[in-house]
């Protein structure tokens, strides 16, 4: 069965880049889109973006200015880094395998963007 | 760009009721909708996909149905682990998420 895991540091300080690693286990990170998504205290779930095995990206575009999303097939992994972070993207930030059904999802990581 | 609303923003139901929450999109989006369960905590859990199918191992009480700009899921029976926040989920273009419905207890 496909797991998902985020990592990367929880807090981050206004203007700096926020860099996280999503690593798939249990299957192959090959022929399939994998998405970003995050969710901030009390409000839905937002997609940022996909990346496929290939490295080809697909951006949220209001969010596309600051992302950028890569992929490492070898390590069964794929990142996402978003730029210039103020207040606003305090969120839970989800890893998850596809577009059009989005499943299975990490279990989310908390990013507080604060001095 | 499409925006989705969905109503109620919350309701109040008793156990073996009947709950009824509705989507609607900007535009046409044919069947691309999906709907979603989300417990403080967790992950978004996947109930109904491309409208009205239930996933695997989704209890037959939740259903979906609708299509182009407007949807209705539905909980036949509300059971105590019902309580959650729902969503619906359009996916023609990009996943975009409603803004969610809060089911709690009377």
């Amino acid at each position: 069965q496909v797991h998902l895991q985020e990592s990367g540091p929880g807090l981050v300080k206004p203007s700096e880049t926020l860099s996280l690693t999503c690593t798939v286990s249990g299957g192959s990170i090959r022929d399939y889109l994998w998405s970003w998504i995050r969710q901030p205290p009390g409000k839905g779930p937002e997609w940022i973006g996909y990346v496929s095995d290939s490295g080809n990206t697909h951006y949220n575009s209001s969010l596309e200015s600051r992302v950028t999303m890569s992929v490492d097939t070898p390590k069964n992994q794929f990142f996402l880094k978003l730029r210039f972070v103020t207040a606003a993207d305090t969120a839970m930030y989800y890893c998850v395998r596809g577009t059009r059904i989005l499943g299975p999802w990490g279990q989310g990581t908390l990013v507080t963007v604060s001095s | 760009d499409i925006q989705m609303t969905q109503s109620p923003s919350s309701l109040s139901a008793s156990v073996g009721d009947r709950v009824t929450i509705t989507c609607q999109a900007s535009q046409d989006i044919g069947n691309s909708l999906n709907w979603w369960q989300q417990k403080p905590g967790k992950a978004p859990k996947l109930l109904i996909y491309e409208a009205s199918d239930l996933d695997a191992g989704v209890p037959s009480r939740f259903s979906g149905r609708g299509s182009g700009t407007n949807f209705i899921f539905t909980i036949s029976s509300l059971q105590p682990e019902d309580i959650a926040t729902y969503y619906c989920q359009q996916y023609d273009i990009f996943p975009l998420f409603g803004p969610g419905t809060k089911v709690d207890f009377k």
